[in-house]
This record gives C-alpha cells, sequence and structure tokens, in this order.
C-alpha cells in the first residue's frame, strides 16, 4: 500500500511571492511520482512525472524536485499569478500506471 | 483528440435506483481508470483496466459497484442499487504509457 502526504493542506500567498509545498511518501516502492493541478469544476491536469532520485522538472515558473531517498517531492512556484490558484495534488503509480493521490495543498494567490 | 469523454456530467437520482456512468477512452491508450472524488477519502482508484481486462477491482467499494469494458472505446460503471453515501464525482483517466489524461468528471447525487 502506497502512503502519500502532502504538505500544507492549504496555502494564500500574495501576488508575485514564490511558494513552495511538500509531498512525501515512507517508502520509495513505487514506479513514479506524479503532480497534477486541478482547478475547481476541473479535470486534474499532469505537471510533471518523475522517476529518478535526483530528477528536476520544469515548465514555466513551476518547477519540481524529486528526492526518493529521504522520500519527498517540493513543488515550486516562482512569481505565484492568481491564475495559479488550483490545488496540487501528488501521486505515486505502480507498475500498472495506477495512482495513488495525496489529499493535495489548495493554493490560493492573491491578487 | 477530444480527450477522455464522460457522460453525463451530472447526474442526480433517487436512493435505489440503477446509475451508470460511461467513459470514453482516449484512443490507443490501452489503460483506463475509475477514480472517485470525496471530501472525506480525497482520489480513490475504484477499478483499472488494461487493454480491456480488469486487472485490479479491489477498490470497488461494495459488490453494488460493477464496471465493465467491452471494447478498446468505452467504459461503464454502474451502480446498484444507488444510496445517498455514493455521492461524489466519479473521475475516469486513460494512459498511454507516459501520463494519466482525466475525463471532466460525472457529479453523481443520491437523494
Amino acid at each position: 500500500i502506497l502512503n502519500v502526504e502532502q504538505s500544507p493542506q492549504s496555502l494564500h500567498v500574495q501576488e508575485g511571492d514564490s511558494t513552495n509545498f511538500t509531498c512525501s511518501f515512507p517508502s520509495s516502492n513505487f514506479y513514479a511520482l506524479h503532480w497534477y493541478r486541478w482547478e475547481t469544476a476541473k479535470s486534474p491536469e499532469a505537471l510533471f512525472v518523475m522517476t529518478l532520485n535526483g530528477d528536476e522538472k520544469k515548465k514555466g515558473r513551476i518547477s519540481a524536485t524529486l528526492n526518493t531517498k529521504e522520500g519527498y517531492s517540493y513543488l515550486y512556484i516562482k512569481g505565484s499569478q492568481p491564475e495559479d490558484s488550483a490545488t496540487y495534488l501528488c501521486a505515486l503509480s505502480g507498475s500498472a500506471r495506477q495512482l495513488t493521490f495525496g489529499s493535495g495543498t489548495q493554493l490560493t494567490v492573491l491578487p | 483528440d477530444a480527450g477522455v469523454i464522460q457522460s453525463p456530467r451530472h447526474e442526480v437520482t433517487e436512493m435505489g435506483q440503477e446509475v451508470t456512468l460511461r467513459c470514453k477512452p482516449i484512443s490507443g491508450h490501452n489503460s483506463l481508470f475509475w477514480y472517485r472524488q470525496t471530501m472525506m477519502r480525497g482520489l480513490e482508484l475504484l477499478i483499472y483496466f488494461n487493454n480491456n481486462v480488469p486487472i485490479d477491482d479491489s477498490g470497488m467499494p461494495e459488490d453494488r459497484f460493477s464496471a465493465k469494458m467491452p471494447n478498446a472505446s468505452f467504459s461503464t460503471l454502474k451502480i446498484q442499487p444507488s444510496e445517498p453515501r455514493d455521492s461524489a464525482v466519479y473521475f475516469c483517466a486513460t494512459d498511454g504509457n507516459t501520463e494519466a489524461f482525466f475525463g471532466q468528471g460525472t457529479r453523481l447525487t443520491v437523494v
């Protein structure tokens, strides 16, 4: 059974601030770690997939790192904008790519 | 490609009625997943298929839930009889060996 924990549960930041949140997992027995962005009333949208210890991925102002040895992944947003407001989900995938999700971090960027 | 298509988008039904949720996967994706989103449990995997064959249904909460994938372009999730605690958003997702793509979800309300 894969266990995924995310913190904080929610976060409010001012426009222009940079922020980060954490996904932690006690076991490295998974195929890949995924970050999803989920806006209200929409479907979760994939941001990153990472598999190797030390992986770093970047997409615009958003980046993520993976440390499988210590059991965590960070998601960073540089210069937050109101349109970044969403729930950010971390998930671990098994060999069949079935996903076990954390509870998410709800980000609100205040203008 | 229109992405993963789910229908209906919203469903309100009375307790005891049969409910059928439908999913059309992205063409060429050979893995299909059904997830359920609730406030209490977050996003949880119900069942997944690979090449139309059910692989793991251990997430299906009760025998009232059943899922089928008669061909590569169609899957259903059925609840019979439905109960108020089944109220949730049900997502279908498909995977083409890289990442999962989610449908818009079906918001089910059982009254």
